[in-house]
């Protein structure tokens, strides 16, 4: 497919465990956000990669989460130790440049912490 | 970006009427202006965009009108349908940095 990918789609897991969720954007896409949706709530920024400049990451929320995007590609959300107020619908999205152009959204992963 | 300010947060109307949500922002920089909607479950998805040299563009039912002096942007949905009823968010970003959101305006259209 042409759009946004994230996987899983769907996450359960139990409280102190850690996760990984994955976004492949669109490909030639340079700059790759995440962000973080609570039930019924807005965006929350995360972090934000553009080429191969250092990422942004000051909407990460403590320590436990971290992320990596690899050849400029892929790029893996990491929580560790997940605490239940972690729960939410983490969105990924893409975009051909620096500021200014098109920003394309995946279907997010639904983590749910018991 | 910075800040970007949205209202109403929820708006009710009946079908076939018009809905409009307004967005303020407070960077002078900014030059891209997206709309996106929401339905239940799925990823937001870009409705229509504005940049910063224009001052209105329409897409057949939906507009959206930026007035940089004042620094708001508008999004207009005319003759509303059942299937309009979603979260509209606005956005903005300058040519450097990162997208700055709304909080969202959750839209009920009653038939």
């Amino acid at each position: 497919g042409a759009g946004v990918s994230q996987s899983p789609s769907n996450k359960v897991t139990e409280k102190g465990k850690d996760v990984e969720l994955r976004c492949d954007p669109i490909s030639g896409h340079t700059a790759l956000y995440w962000y973080r949706q609570s039930l019924g709530q807005g965006l929350e920024f995360l972090i934000y990669f553009q080429g191969n400049s250092a990422p942004d990451k000051s909407g990460l929320p403590s320590d436990r989460f971290s992320a990596e995007r690899t050849g400029g590609s892929v790029s893996t959300l990491t929580i560790q130790r997940t605490q239940q107020e972690d729960s939410a619908v983490y969105l990924c999205a893409s975009s051909a440049g620096q500021g200014g152009e098109k920003l394309f959204f995946g279907s997010g992963t639904q983590l749910s912490v018991l | 970006g910075e800040n970007v300010e949205q209202h109403p947060s929820t708006l009710s109307v009946q079908e076939g009427d018009s809905a409009v949500i307004k967005c303020t922002y407070s960077d002078s920089a900014s030059n891209y202006f997206p709309w996106y909607k929401q339905e239940l479950g799925k990823g937001p998805q870009l409705i229509i965009d504005i940049r910063s040299n224009v001052g209105e563009k329409k897409d057949q039912r939906i507009a959206v009108t930026l007035n940089k002096t004042a620094k708001h942007f508008s999004l207009h949905i005319t003759e509303t349908q059942p299937e309009d009823s979603a979260v509209y968010f606005c956005a903005e970003t300058d040519s450097w940095g990162k997208f700055q959101f709304g909080a969202g305006t959750q839209v009920v259209v009653t038939p």
